[in-house]
Protein backbone atom coordinates (compact mmCIF):
# COMPACT_ATOMS: atom_id res chain seq x y z
CA UNK A 1 0.00 0.00 0.00
CA UNK A 2 1.26 3.61 -0.99
CA UNK A 3 1.63 6.34 2.15
CA UNK A 4 2.99 9.38 2.31
CA UNK A 5 4.44 10.32 6.39
CA UNK A 6 5.38 14.16 7.04
CA UNK A 7 7.10 13.43 10.13
CA UNK A 8 6.20 17.17 11.68
CA UNK A 9 2.84 18.56 11.94
CA UNK A 10 4.46 21.98 13.13
CA UNK A 11 7.76 23.41 11.96
CA UNK A 12 8.49 26.70 13.95
CA UNK A 13 12.05 28.90 12.51
CA UNK A 14 13.14 32.26 12.82
CA UNK A 15 13.07 34.38 9.62
CA UNK A 16 16.89 33.73 8.07
CA UNK A 17 16.97 30.31 9.05
CA UNK A 18 17.09 27.29 7.24
CA UNK A 19 13.51 25.14 7.07
CA UNK A 20 13.51 21.34 7.08
CA UNK A 21 10.38 19.56 6.37
CA UNK A 22 10.30 15.98 6.42
CA UNK A 23 8.43 13.81 4.14
CA UNK A 24 9.16 9.66 3.59
CA UNK A 25 7.61 7.63 1.42
CA UNK A 26 6.18 4.24 1.01
CA UNK A 27 5.88 2.68 -2.52
CA UNK A 28 6.11 -0.97 -4.30
CA UNK A 29 6.86 1.10 -7.28
CA UNK A 30 8.98 4.10 -8.39
CA UNK A 31 7.02 7.45 -7.29
CA UNK A 32 6.09 10.45 -8.69
CA UNK A 33 6.78 12.89 -5.54
CA UNK A 34 5.29 16.61 -5.10
CA UNK A 35 5.90 19.26 -2.43
CA UNK A 36 2.94 21.78 -2.71
CA UNK A 37 1.78 25.06 -0.41
CA UNK A 38 -1.14 25.82 1.09
CA UNK A 39 -1.92 29.59 2.33
CA UNK A 40 -4.71 30.33 5.00
CA UNK A 41 -7.94 29.27 2.51
CA UNK A 42 -6.54 29.18 -1.13
CA UNK A 43 -5.90 26.37 -3.16
CA UNK A 44 -2.53 24.23 -3.51
CA UNK A 45 0.54 25.64 -5.29
CA UNK A 46 2.81 23.51 -6.65
CA UNK A 47 6.70 24.12 -5.48
CA UNK A 48 8.02 21.50 -6.82
CA UNK A 49 7.84 17.45 -7.86
CA UNK A 50 10.21 14.56 -8.71
CA UNK A 51 9.54 12.40 -11.55
CA UNK A 52 12.74 10.06 -11.81
CA UNK A 53 14.91 12.19 -14.02
CA UNK A 54 17.07 14.11 -11.12
CA UNK A 55 17.06 13.52 -7.38
CA UNK A 56 17.67 16.73 -6.50
CA UNK A 57 14.92 19.02 -7.43
CA UNK A 58 14.74 22.85 -7.50
CA UNK A 59 11.36 24.86 -6.97
CA UNK A 60 10.19 27.94 -6.85
CA UNK A 61 10.88 30.59 -4.14
CA UNK A 62 14.31 28.89 -3.19
CA UNK A 63 13.02 25.79 -2.12
CA UNK A 64 14.83 22.45 -3.20
CA UNK A 65 14.15 18.17 -2.34
CA UNK A 66 16.38 15.50 -2.64
CA UNK A 67 14.85 12.20 -3.23
CA UNK A 68 16.87 9.48 -1.51
CA UNK A 69 15.66 5.98 -2.36
CA UNK A 70 17.65 4.30 0.09
CA UNK A 71 15.82 6.28 2.92
CA UNK A 72 12.93 6.45 1.33
CA UNK A 73 12.60 10.05 1.52
CA UNK A 74 11.39 13.40 -0.02
CA UNK A 75 12.58 16.14 2.57
CA UNK A 76 12.25 19.70 1.55
CA UNK A 77 14.53 22.87 2.25
CA UNK A 78 14.99 26.46 1.98
CA UNK A 79 18.21 27.73 3.20
CA UNK A 80 17.11 30.86 4.08
CA UNK A 81 13.13 31.12 5.59
CA UNK A 82 11.15 34.34 4.77
CA UNK A 83 7.94 35.45 6.49
CA UNK A 84 6.03 34.85 3.68
CA UNK A 85 6.67 31.04 3.87
CA UNK A 86 4.60 30.60 6.45
CA UNK A 87 1.85 28.19 5.34
CA UNK A 88 0.78 24.73 5.42
CA UNK A 89 3.16 22.58 3.31
CA UNK A 90 2.17 18.68 1.89
CA UNK A 91 4.09 15.62 0.78
CA UNK A 92 2.00 14.63 -2.45
CA UNK A 93 2.90 10.95 -3.57
CA UNK A 94 1.48 9.17 -7.17
CA UNK A 95 0.79 8.85 -10.62
CA UNK A 96 -2.35 8.76 -11.49
CA UNK A 97 -4.12 8.49 -7.63
CA UNK A 98 -2.82 10.70 -5.34
CA UNK A 99 -1.50 10.18 -1.34
CA UNK A 100 -2.05 13.48 0.64
CA UNK A 101 0.69 13.51 3.66
CA UNK A 102 -1.41 15.27 6.46
CA UNK A 103 0.70 18.46 5.89
CA UNK A 104 3.29 20.49 7.75
CA UNK A 105 2.55 23.82 9.24
CA UNK A 106 5.54 26.41 8.86
CA UNK A 107 5.70 29.36 10.96
CA UNK A 108 8.03 31.83 10.42
CA UNK A 109 9.40 34.11 13.52
CA UNK A 110 10.46 37.60 12.91
CA UNK B 1 2.06 26.15 -17.33
CA UNK B 2 -1.28 24.30 -16.60
CA UNK B 3 -3.78 26.18 -14.84
CA UNK B 4 -7.21 24.97 -13.19
CA UNK B 5 -9.75 28.01 -12.61
CA UNK B 6 -12.22 26.49 -9.97
CA UNK B 7 -15.46 28.56 -9.08
CA UNK B 8 -16.68 29.91 -7.19
CA UNK B 9 -14.30 30.83 -4.73
CA UNK B 10 -16.99 31.05 -1.37
CA UNK B 11 -20.42 30.48 -1.51
CA UNK B 12 -23.08 30.83 1.39
CA UNK B 13 -25.88 28.62 0.75
CA UNK B 14 -29.43 27.96 3.11
CA UNK B 15 -29.69 24.01 4.17
CA UNK B 16 -31.62 21.94 1.94
CA UNK B 17 -30.36 23.96 -1.25
CA UNK B 18 -27.55 22.80 -4.00
CA UNK B 19 -24.57 24.48 -4.82
CA UNK B 20 -22.44 23.57 -7.64
CA UNK B 21 -18.34 24.25 -7.88
CA UNK B 22 -16.64 24.45 -11.25
CA UNK B 23 -13.21 23.22 -12.32
CA UNK B 24 -12.17 23.99 -15.85
CA UNK B 25 -8.48 23.19 -17.52
CA UNK B 26 -7.03 26.13 -19.15
CA UNK B 27 -5.09 25.70 -21.97
CA UNK B 28 -5.08 21.81 -21.55
CA UNK B 29 -7.60 18.89 -21.66
CA UNK B 30 -7.89 17.32 -18.33
CA UNK B 31 -9.38 13.67 -19.30
CA UNK B 32 -9.08 13.25 -15.27
CA UNK B 33 -10.34 15.18 -12.44
CA UNK B 34 -9.89 14.51 -8.79
CA UNK B 35 -12.20 15.98 -6.31
CA UNK B 36 -11.13 16.48 -2.18
CA UNK B 37 -12.74 17.94 0.93
CA UNK B 38 -10.49 19.59 3.73
CA UNK B 39 -11.83 19.95 7.06
CA UNK B 40 -10.01 22.65 9.04
CA UNK B 41 -7.06 22.05 9.92
CA UNK B 42 -6.62 18.88 8.19
CA UNK B 43 -5.11 17.39 5.34
CA UNK B 44 -6.92 16.76 2.01
CA UNK B 45 -9.36 14.10 1.82
CA UNK B 46 -10.11 12.27 -1.90
CA UNK B 47 -13.80 12.42 -2.48
CA UNK B 48 -14.18 11.09 -5.99
CA UNK B 49 -12.39 10.46 -9.27
CA UNK B 50 -14.00 12.10 -12.77
CA UNK B 51 -12.71 10.64 -16.56
CA UNK B 52 -14.17 12.10 -18.64
CA UNK B 53 -17.28 10.90 -20.45
CA UNK B 54 -17.83 7.93 -17.80
CA UNK B 55 -19.65 7.74 -14.17
CA UNK B 56 -17.60 8.98 -11.00
CA UNK B 57 -15.18 6.49 -8.77
CA UNK B 58 -16.29 7.92 -5.21
CA UNK B 59 -13.69 6.81 -2.49
CA UNK B 60 -15.48 4.53 0.65
CA UNK B 61 -17.64 6.87 2.20
CA UNK B 62 -18.57 9.31 0.16
CA UNK B 63 -22.44 9.36 -0.62
CA UNK B 64 -22.41 9.56 -4.52
CA UNK B 65 -26.55 11.01 -4.24
CA UNK B 66 -25.32 13.87 -2.26
CA UNK B 67 -21.98 14.67 -4.70
CA UNK B 68 -22.85 15.12 -7.80
CA UNK B 69 -19.90 14.65 -9.61
CA UNK B 70 -19.88 15.69 -13.89
CA UNK B 71 -17.12 15.91 -16.26
CA UNK B 72 -19.23 16.15 -19.47
CA UNK B 73 -16.16 17.59 -21.42
CA UNK B 74 -12.15 17.34 -21.52
CA UNK B 75 -12.24 20.87 -19.99
CA UNK B 76 -14.67 20.90 -17.44
CA UNK B 77 -15.66 18.98 -14.16
CA UNK B 78 -18.29 19.89 -12.07
CA UNK B 79 -19.38 18.75 -8.31
CA UNK B 80 -22.87 19.65 -6.98
CA UNK B 81 -23.40 19.45 -3.74
CA UNK B 82 -27.54 18.57 -3.40
CA UNK B 83 -29.55 19.42 -0.37
CA UNK B 84 -26.83 20.66 1.71
CA UNK B 85 -26.43 20.71 5.57
CA UNK B 86 -24.24 22.80 7.76
CA UNK B 87 -22.48 19.33 8.52
CA UNK B 88 -21.35 19.76 4.26
CA UNK B 89 -19.38 23.09 5.11
CA UNK B 90 -15.99 22.62 3.79
CA UNK B 91 -12.95 23.65 1.59
CA UNK B 92 -13.59 22.02 -1.71
CA UNK B 93 -10.65 21.64 -4.20
CA UNK B 94 -10.61 20.19 -7.66
CA UNK B 95 -7.11 19.05 -8.87
CA UNK B 96 -6.49 17.71 -13.17
CA UNK B 97 -4.21 15.20 -13.68
CA UNK B 98 -2.12 15.38 -16.82
CA UNK B 99 0.69 13.47 -17.88
CA UNK B 100 2.66 16.52 -18.57
CA UNK B 101 1.56 18.89 -16.10
CA UNK B 102 1.12 16.50 -13.20
CA UNK B 103 -1.40 17.02 -10.69
CA UNK B 104 -3.30 20.87 -11.03
CA UNK B 105 -5.16 22.70 -8.22
CA UNK B 106 -8.10 24.24 -8.54
CA UNK B 107 -7.95 27.28 -6.13
CA UNK B 108 -10.51 26.12 -3.97
CA UNK B 109 -14.73 26.91 -2.45
CA UNK B 110 -14.80 27.82 0.75
CA UNK B 111 -18.65 26.40 1.18
CA UNK B 112 -20.89 27.62 4.21
CA UNK B 113 -23.96 25.88 4.77
CA UNK B 114 -26.40 28.01 6.97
Amino acid sequence: AQSVTQLDSHVSVSEGTPVLLRCNYSSSYSPSLFWYVQHPNKGLQLLLKYTSAATLVKGINGFEAEFKKSETSFHLTKPSAHMSDAAEYFCVMGYQKVTFGTGTKLQVIP
Amino acid sequence: GAVVSQHPSWVICKSGTSVKIECRSLDFQATTMFWYRQFPKQSLMLMATSNEGSKATYEQGVEKDKFLINHASLTLSTLTVTSAHPEDSSFYICSSWDESYGYTFGSGTRLTVV
